[in-house]
């Protein structure tokens, strides 16, 4: 149990494009899902926190218009990357968490690398 | 404010040995949970132990197990019989408070020498 996918595993697309990435929880209702970024032999570094129904949270730092988070059901959440640019070629990963309900463990899903050229 | 520092960027350990990773927190929440995640080199984050901390009895699974020090704030993870398949990046993480977010630690790069 609590399975996390995220899709596309790998990207690669052009400056000034979007890219969006899915994050499912399989076998579980997540209330709230978190989205990392993470720089080769880095920590991870939480970047928004979203909650079904509402709008996300972001981290100090971090550009919501750039980095749009929808979190439309209980299983599933999405980033958009909007207007790539190199700087944000990086591994994203999501979490999903069924906080609240008595379950407080984050369970990850594999990660998105994505690559601007 | 809460944090979580990990002060070993790396370790080794021969195959077979055990290794014990180290972590401390801080925190001024009465209630928190740790964790310790793995994250091998295809990156998935696994989770490998989690400690409530109203509990006094420290967690085990399997061959991982933890060194809970509520007082000292620390909260170690010590891997026996250790396996190739051990070799990662290990992060400590706090839970605390209502926000849900977790406090990583920088990582330990863990190497199991055969």
């Amino acid at each position: 149990g609590a399975v996390v996918s995220q899709h596309p595993s790998r990207v690669i697309c052009k400056s000034g494009t979007s890219v969006k990435i899915e994050c499912r929880s399989l076998d579980f209702q997540a209330t709230t899902m978190f989205w990392y970024r993470q720089f080769p032999k880095q920590s991870l570094m939480l970047m928004a926190t979203s909650n079904e129904g509402s709008k996300a949270t972001y981290e100090q730092g971090v550009e919501k218009d750039k980095f749009l988070i929808n979190h439309a059901s209980l299983t599933l959440s999405t980033l958009t990357v909007t207007s790539a640019h190199p700087e944000d070629s990086s591994f994203y990963i999501c979490s999903a968490s069924t906080f609240g309900g008595g379950v407080d463990t984050q369970y990850f899903g594999p990660g998105t690398r994505l690559t601007v050229l | 404010a809460q944090t979580v520092t990990q002060s070993q960027p790396e370790m080794s350990v021969q195959e077979a040995e055990t290794v014990t990773l180290s972590c401390t927190y801080d925190t001024s929440e009465s209630d928190y949970y740790l964790f310790w995640y793995k994250q091998p080199p295809s990156r998935q984050m696994i989770l490998v132990i989690r400690q409530e901390a109203y509990k006094q009895q420290n967690a085990t699974e399997n061959r991982f197990s933890v060194n809970f020090q509520k007082a000292a704030k620390s909260f170690s993870l010590k891997i026996s019989d250790s396996q190739l398949g051990d070799a990662a990046m290990y992060f400590c993480a706090l839970l605390g408070g209502n926000t849900g977010k977790l406090i990583f630690g920088q990582g330990t790069t863990l190497q199991v020498k055969p």
